[in-house]
């Protein structure tokens, strides 16, 4: 797997938009790019996930920039209950590849 | 649909003194994952289930953990003996086989305190 660089922490005001950096600059041409949160006292939950073209599903967007070295996840109106630590992952869908989680970015949305 | 159901939620034990997770995939899904979780770190996988074919076990320390998905469908884990250092949360995951996606569905968790 393409190692990620996550923010350890980030604030955003409820109703706005959360932007969720993620660093791959090492990520190959055939490793996807997977969200996934964690709520407290909850398991993983996933959210988006893309190669390179953008995404949006009914959670929220997935940027990838042109080159593939980083992404942004953006959730477009806060609400309380995104509250969460979010994981990036750079993962192949391909061959025995383990989703592999690392610290994320906890996300605090501030009423 | 259901979810991925986990029990018990919380277990305390001592060390040194057995203990077992059970989980039940969502129906039809034929992957089954292990997942352990140190407080503040991220989830660690210690154990991959193809049916009831071990795909990947790297992780597992065979040594006091072990882990069995009899019919396919759902699984067990056991620490026998536990150490402190056992304390975690243990998530269970599934999903369905197919090309292309690493979605997985995770249960709440079972939360073991070892003293």
């Amino acid at each position: 797997d393409a190692k990620t660089t996550q923010p350890t922490s980030m604030d955003c005001a409820e109703g706005r938009a959360a932007n969720l950096p993620c660093n791959h600059s090492t990520i190959s041409g055939n490793e996807y790019v997977y969200w996934y949160r964690q709520i407290h006292s909850q398991g993983p939950q996933y959210i988006i996930h893309g190669l390179k073209n953008n995404e949006t599903n009914e959670m929220a967007s997935l940027i990838i920039t042109e080159d593939r070295k980083s992404s942004t996840l953006i959730l477009p109106h806060a609400t309380l209950r995104d509250t969460a630590v979010y994981y990036c992952i750079a993962i192949s869908n391909f061959g025995n590849e383990k989703l592999t989680f690392g610290t994320g970015t906890r996300l605090t949305i501030i009423p | 649909e259901a979810g991925v159901a986990q029990s018990p939620r919380y277990k305390i034990i001592e060390k040194r003194q057995s203990v077992a997770f059970w989980c039940n995939p969502i129906s039809g899904h034929a992957t089954l994952y292990w997942y352990q979780q140190i407080l503040g770190q991220g989830p660690k996988l210690l154990i991959q289930f193809q049916n009831n074919g071990v795909v990947d076990d790297s992780q597992l320390p065979k040594d006091r953990f072990s882990a069995e998905r009899l019919k396919g469908v759902d699984s067990t884990l056991k620490i026998q003996p536990a150490k402190l250092e056992d304390s975690a949360v243990y998530l269970c995951a599934s999903s369905l086989v197919y090309s292309g996606a690493n979605v997985l569905t995770f249960g709440a968790g079972s939360r073991l305190t070892v003293l």
